[in-house]
């Protein structure tokens, strides 16, 4: 089945120690992306990666790092979450990019940070 | 920055009325188009409007593209209870030459009730 896979889907952490969620896409996507969704703010884009090796800010991306050394995964870093990084987090991939192209959503993961 | 700003926020109607929501947006855009959210689920893609297209249908889903407004509507025909879900707009933004054309951007969303 086609999917994008997230883990993990819930997480509770506390402050200043390092986590990693991590995304994988079975469709062979080039484009992956990172977002965050709050209450009464929608989605808003954390980082992007166009292709293998080549990442992008969106327009949230402070506290956070990516990487994308396959094509089919894209972790979300959080070196030191702070509590302003409690959100709920979700993975797209689409074959090429956002123009155009329905994007594949994970389930999501939800983030507290104490 | 957000580009895409829905209203209304929230929407309550009854079973078998239309619904109808709108997004508008400040730039240029190569493509809009629309998602649906289960409960905090993950989006799901509905319909995709070109920036050169006026009007697009999809079942019981109609959207339309002003662009000289800088905005679009969905109208969601005959709702059903099962319609019931957050709805959001997604803009990619034209001529981005100063990133890699990857960014894409999502409005607040609009919640739809629909009652039995």
């Amino acid at each position: 089945e086609a999917q994008v896979t997230q883990n993990p889907r819930y997480l509770i952490t506390v402050t200043g120690k390092k986590l990693t969620v991590t995304c994988s896409q079975n469709m062979n996507h080039e484009y992956m992306s990172w977002y965050r969704q709050d209450p009464g703010l929608g989605l808003r884009q954390i980082y992007y990666s166009m292709n293998v090796e080549v990442t992008d800010k969106g327009d949230v991306p402070e506290g956070y790092k990516v990487s994308r050394k396959e094509k089919r995964n894209f972790p979300l870093i959080l070196e030191s979450p702070s509590p302003n990084q409690t959100s709920l987090y979700f993975c797209a991939s689409s074959p090429r990019g956002p123009r155009g192209e329905t994007q594949y959503f994970g389930p999501g993961t939800r983030l507290l940070v104490l | 920055s957000q580009q895409g700003e829905e209203d209304p926020q929230a929407l309550s109607i009854q079973e078998g009325e239309n619904a109808t929501m709108n997004c508008s947006y400040k730039t240029s855009i190569n493509n809009l188009q629309w998602y649906r959210q289960n409960s905090g689920r993950g989006l799901v893609h509905l319909i995709l409007i070109r920036s050169n297209e006026r009007e697009k249908h999809s079942g019981r889903l109609r959207v339309t593209l002003d662009t000289s407004k800088k905005s679009s509507s969905l109208l969601i025909t005959a709702s059903r209870a099962a319609d019931t879900a957050s709805y959001f707009c997604a803009t990619d933004e034209a001529y981005q030459i100063y990133n890699q054309g990857g960014k894409l951007i999502f409005g607040q969303g609009t919640e739809l009730s629909v009652k039995p």
